[in-house]
């Protein structure tokens, strides 16, 4: 398996753009999470899907922020109107479901700038 | 709610010698603890987890890390640190429906000739 395939893995837009981040998990996995990072806050859990559903998105920093997983292999995560304090790595991560807390798959991760 | 505390933001290590991360955890039940690498522009890696049993856990690339319950810790060792070793190290713990990683801020370890 390829691993967990972020898209794009570099990102510049301009403030008020609409950004989108693109995420494959892993095949058969059944969990996915998004992850924010920064210098500031560290990893940041922003939301996760159990079996395409959304679990939790309380670490959704604001309405500006959605994200959809419309099947088994495919999410994303949308930021309009971007804003500069949103530049940040995002990572997006799957794990399969054997048990609580089974190690999670990481990408490589989306470098976002907003200018 | 839980939560974890990595108290070094950097530490630099000479080569060939030994190494220990810190990271003390916020959970009030019987924590799953975790331990990532990443490499500079890759995503994380993971080094060893615990779950239960015996508290001293060997992972890959020569880590272990020991869970004391005691002083609500689980810090990171290696006995002799390689030049490859320069990453910033991730401490984790489950989420109290077990289903997602909280993660502290994060240690950058430099090593130096």
């Amino acid at each position: 398996d390829a691993g967990v395939i972020q898209s794009p893995r570099h990102e510049v837009t301009e403030m008020g753009q609409e950004v989108t981040l693109r995420c494959k998990p892993i095949s058969g996995h059944d969990y996915l999470f998004w992850y924010r990072q920064t210098m500031m806050r560290g990893l940041e859990l922003l939301i996760y899907f159990n079996n395409n559903v959304p679990i939790d998105d309380s670490g959704m920093p604001e309405d500006r922020f959605s994200a959809k997983m419309p099947n088994a292999s495919f999410s994303t995560l949308k930021i309009q109107p971007s804003e500069p304090r949103d530049s940040a790595v995002y990572f997006c991560a799957s794990r399969p479901d054997r048990g609580v807390n089974t190690e999670a798959f990481f990408g490589q991760g989306t470098r976002l700038t907003v200018v | 709610a839980q939560s974890v505390t990595q108290p070094d933001i950097h530490i630099t290590v000479s080569e060939g010698a030994s190494l220990e991360l810190r990271c003390n955890y916020s959970y009030g039940a019987t924590p799953y603890l975790f331990w990532y690498v990443q490499s500079p522009g890759q995503g994380l890696q993971l080094l060893l987890k615990y779950f239960s049993g015996d508290t001293l856990v060997q992972g890959i690339k020569g880590f272990e890390a020991e869970f004391k319950r005691s002083q609500s810790s689980f810090n990171l060792r290696k006995p002799s640190v390689h030049w490859s070793d320069a990453a910033e190290y991730f401490c984790a713990v489950g989420n109290q429906a077990g289903t997602a990683l909280i993660f502290g801020k994060g240690t950058t370890l430099s090593v130096s000739s």
